[in-house]
């Protein structure tokens, strides 16, 4: 089956550090641009961050850019998002989405995992 | 790049016609894409590249538009059509989406 399994969110402290995997099956990740989207949850959705096939280019939203990176590891078909100094405003439900149709649009998304940023 | 979308909610019965309208602060050519989010579920693509119908979507989605001004039309809204829709778009970073139009049964 084609999916996308999100997995490592949790409750975390302010300044706190988590790493959120995801893991695909089905098809052939390592030919695939990948990207993490958010959603507080009742809010609209925020892209956070985007990779490419080989990891030789990363793009992130300003709010996070310095404190979370994005990554990939091809050979086991698993997407990583390591968050950082996380703050509050960072709460959501964080999806990673595969950019399947000409590169740029999000045809296959994850169930998402909720990270909640509070003391 | 700033998406707005009108209406933000829409009150609708099974069978009507519902068109919900993007707008872009600038210019994104046709790289505009509409999903759709049913509570506590991932978001679904629906059309990409403005008007194209992503595959195993019903024909009853239409997506038209280039530029600045796009719409969503549902010709005859079926009960499962009831959510959330979103537009995005791609044209450069950072992508954005629009806030949503909630579409409910009247």
């Amino acid at each position: 089956e084609v999916q996308l399994v999100e997995s490592g969110g949790g409750l975390v402290q302010p300044g706190g550090s988590l790493r959120l995997s995801c893991a695909a099956s089905g098809f052939t990740f390592s030919s695939y641009w990948m990207h993490w989207v958010r959603q507080v949850p009742g809010k609209g959705l925020v892209w956070v961050s985007r990779i490419n096939t080989d990891e030789s280019s990363t793009r992130y939203a300003d709010s996070v850019k310095g404190r979370f990176t994005i990554s990939r590891d091809n050979a086991k078909k698993t997407l990583y998002l390591q968050m950082n100094s996380l703050r509050a405003e960072d709460t959501a439900v964080y999806y990673c989405t595969r950019a399947g149709v000409g590169l740029w649009y999000f045809d296959l998304w994850g169930r998402g995992t909720l990270v909640t940023v509070s003391s | 790049i700033e998406l707005t979308q009108s209406p933000s909610f829409l009150s609708a019965s099974v069978g009507d016609r519902v068109t919900i309208t993007c707008r872009a602060n600038q210019g994104i050519s046709s790289y505009l894409a509409w999903c759709q989010q049913k509570p506590g579920k991932a978001p679904k693509l629906l059309i990409y590249a403005a008007s194209t119908l992503q595959s195993g979507v019903p024909s009853r989605f239409s997506g038209s538009g280039s530029g600045t001004e796009f719409t969503l039309t549902i010709s005859s809204l079926q009960p499962e059509d009831f959510a959330t829709y979103y537009c995005q778009q791609v044209n450069s970073y950072p992508l954005t989406f629009g806030p949503g139009t909630k579409v409910d049964i009247k």
